[in-house]
């Protein structure tokens, strides 16, 4: 089984719906993170969280919310989905010590598409 | 501020030719991580190589090698005898230390396509 999960895999919406992507994690790290992808640009940084009580803003946090429901449930909400939000979306996590030390493990993705 | 640049867009090649996936970051930071990873066109992102700050020996795995060059801020990825399952988009990151008050966030480059062709 998958390390990093995310659900759905894929998604259809419409503007103005409420849209929530989930992603767990079995390998036990404490920071987990929501990137999204779009074509030339890279992976921008949503929201990142250092543990179940710390929530940070990415560069790109506008229109987008987080949810720490526990250490391996880290969630994602759009709360009135626009077209520019289309994009394909990454969770991820890492741990802070040893030799993985900021090493990123990536769900296999969510991609979204607004309407 | 860190940053890193790939400024390679797109590489295309024939099978068995040599590339070099070229990566330079910007950062202030004395201690900090490069990474290289690999997307293909299934989308999913896979870990390569992880780097330290204080060992500039470079790494060879497979085909796969990687020269890093504090002088010239650079961590260039090469392949050798280049394979159509090569044919990816290639991220390079760049993560400085939280314990000497990084921003401990990785960076990410745009990305490099290769396409590998038979």
């Amino acid at each position: 089984d998958a390390d990093v999960t995310q659900t759905p895999r894929n998604r259809i919406t419409k503007t103005g719906k409420r849209i929530m992507l989930e992603c767990s994690q079995t390998k036990g790290h404490d920071r987990m993170y929501w990137y999204r992808q779009d074509p030339g640009l890279g992976l921008r940084l949503i929201y990142y969280s250092f543990d179940v009580k710390d929530i940070n803003k990415g560069e790109i946090s506008d229109g987008y919310s987080v949810s720490r429901q526990a250490q391996a449930k880290f969630s994602l909400s759009l709360e009135s989905a626009i077209p520019n939000q289309t994009a394909l979306y990454f969770c991820a996590t890492s741990v802070y010590s040893g030799k993985e030390t900021d090493t990123q493990y990536f769900g296999p993705g969510t991609r979204l598409t607004v309407l | 501020a860190q940053k890193v640049t790939q400024a390679q867009t797109e590489i295309s090649v024939v099978e068995k030719e040599d590339v070099t996936l070229d990566c330079v970051y910007e950062t202030r930071d004395t201690t900090y991580y490069l990474f290289w990873y690999k997307q293909p066109p299934s989308g999913e992102l896979v870990f390569l190589i992880r780097r330290n700050s204080f060992d500039e020996q470079n790494e060879i795995s497979g085909r796969y090698s990687w020269n890093f060059q504090k002088s010239t801020s650079s961590f260039n990825f090469t392949i050798t005898a280049s394979q159509v399952v090569d044919s990816a988009v290639y991220f390079c990151a760049l993560s400085e230390d939280w314990g000497s008050g990084g921003s401990y966030i990785p960076t990410f480059g745009r990305g490099t396509s290769l396409i590998v062709h038979p």
